[in-house]
């Protein structure tokens, strides 16, 4: 059973429009949620990270936000560049193993010039 | 600084042979992780060390998988005897040890089991 689920597979944006990417998780102790961004070829590779305490994090173009009564947390990327082209992972962890990180399946963002 | 180093970056081997793979985590990084990617399953985690020693292993598929890591710089994961669905990419990633640090991957092994 997927706890950290991406619902959507792929996503397709005009360049300088908004991306939003979307992840629903089930297990309710998931506590620290991150973004990773992977290129064909290459290893996934951090983007941004938000607690459960806090409800929105932003750094630059990108901003996640969280809503934990909904187990939903969202990524935005705006504006959307064409070198954003990646995959985009969801995963979290939980206090009791931070280190045992759950990554959902991926949703592949297109950026259109 | 030198990131997460993978080896090889691409194996093809017959069924039945032993494959080992290879890593190198970045300087100063406590934890090390295994994972496997495929596309029916995702990105899964195999194994993990902290501070060179083993801590979680629940995810490794069967007894034909092992990982070591004999010192802070290397670790290997070893398949024997090796199957078709092994068939995936093998990632390693590190992180440093304390709280919410995150991992930084390198950039995989192709592995293909014929």
């Amino acid at each position: 059973d997927q706890q950290v689920k991406q619902n959507s597979p792929s996503l397709s944006v005009q360049e300088g429009r908004i991306s939003i990417l979307n992840c629903d998780y089930t297990n309710s102790m998931f506590d620290y949620f991150l973004w990773y961004k992977k290129y064909p070829a290459e290893g996934p590779t951090f983007l941004i990270s938000i607690s459960s305490i806090k409800d929105k994090n932003e750094d630059g173009r990108f901003t996640v936000f969280l809503n934990k009564s909904a187990k939903h947390l969202s990524l935005h990327i705006v504006p959307s560049q064409p070198g954003d082209s990646a995959v985009y992972f969801c995963a979290a962890s939980a206090q009791t193993s931070y280190d045992k990180v759950i990554f959902g399946p991926g949703t592949s963002l297109s950026v259109i010039p | 600084d030198a990131g997460v180093i993978q080896s090889p970056r691409h194996e093809v081997t017959e069924m039945g042979q032993e494959v080992t793979l290879r890593c190198k985590p970045i300087s100063g990084h406590n934890s090390l992780f295994w994972y496997r990617q495929t596309m029916m399953r995702g990105l899964e985690l195999l194994i993990y060390f902290n501070n060179n020693v083993p801590i979680d292993d629940s995810g490794m598929p069967e007894d034909r998988f092992s990982a070591k890591m004999p010192n802070a710089s290397f670790s290997t994961l070893k398949i024997q005897p090796s199957e078709p669905r092994d068939s995936a990419v093998y990632f390693c990633a590190s992180s440093a040890i304390t709280g919410n640090q995150p991992q930084h991957f390198g950039d995989g092994t192709r592995l293909s089991i014929l």
